[in-house]
């Protein structure tokens, strides 16, 4: 089975401080998408980041980036410059193979970032 | 901006009622998922078609919930009879392909139900 994994439930972090939200994952798969979603309080899921599993080059968007290491299976996101807004759930997603010629999108447990001012 | 569209947005029933929850996906989007949310947790799958397809539904209690996309377009999940135990947010989210370019999902804004 899919599994995907973050170790910390909460965390917070300083207004314009930098901060690392960790995620491992476990498949057989070589060949995965990963994503880092963000859910504001009482908002809509909303996409952050994606990362093809085939690529070495880490994406980066803006103020967020990730870290991918595929062989140790983990895939962090860096938020620099943290904002008040970017208080929220954040859910580490991936999508692979699943059998029978389906594809499954799995998320984890979810971190709850707070900013404090 | 395209979205994804959910309705009720909340809905309070009683135990051993039926309730129904409709998405409509954005357009074009071959690909779409109901997820079920317990609140601080994260979603857990219930079911993915493929246009009009079926293509997971391993985690969808099928002795009470049904799920259909007749058209391939807009979707219904149902629940007969409700339980308590179903108290959750449902979120239905969309993605233009389950592969390659365009695989990330789009969610509404989800259906929170009460069972009471």
């Amino acid at each position: 089975a899919q599994t995907v994994t973050q170790s910390q439930p909460e965390m917070s972090v300083q207004e314009a401080e930098t901060v690392t939200l960790s995620c491992t994952y476990d498949t057989s798969e070589n060949n995965y998408y990963l994503f880092w979603y963000k859910q504001p309080p009482s908002r809509q899921m909303i996409l952050v980041i994606r990362q093809e599993a085939y690529k070495q080059q880490n994406a980066t968007e803006n103020r967020f980036s990730v870290n991918f290491q595929k062989a140790a299976k983990s895939f962090s996101l860096k938020i620099s410059d943290s904002q008040l807004g970017d208080t929220a759930m954040y859910f580490c997603a991936f999508l692979t193979p699943s059998g029978a010629g389906s594809y499954q999108l799995t998320f984890g447990k979810g971190t709850k970032l707070s900013v404090i001012p | 901006e395209a979205e994804v569209a959910q309705s009720p947005r909340y809905k309070i029933t009683e135990k051993s009622q039926a309730v129904a929850f409709w998405c409509d996906p954005i357009s074009g989007h071959a690909t779409l998922y109901w997820y079920r949310q317990i609140l601080g947790q994260g979603p857990e799958l219930l079911v993915q078609f493929q246009d009009e397809s079926v293509v997971d539904d391993s985690q969808l209690p099928k002795d009470r919930f049904s799920a259909e996309r007749l058209k391939g377009v807009d979707s219904t999940l149902k629940i007969q009879p409700a339980e308590l135990g179903d108290s959750a947010m449902y979120l239905c989210a969309s993605s233009l392909s389950f592969w390659g370019p365009g695989t990330e999902a789009f969610f509404g804004q989800g259906t929170r139900l009460t069972v009471v």
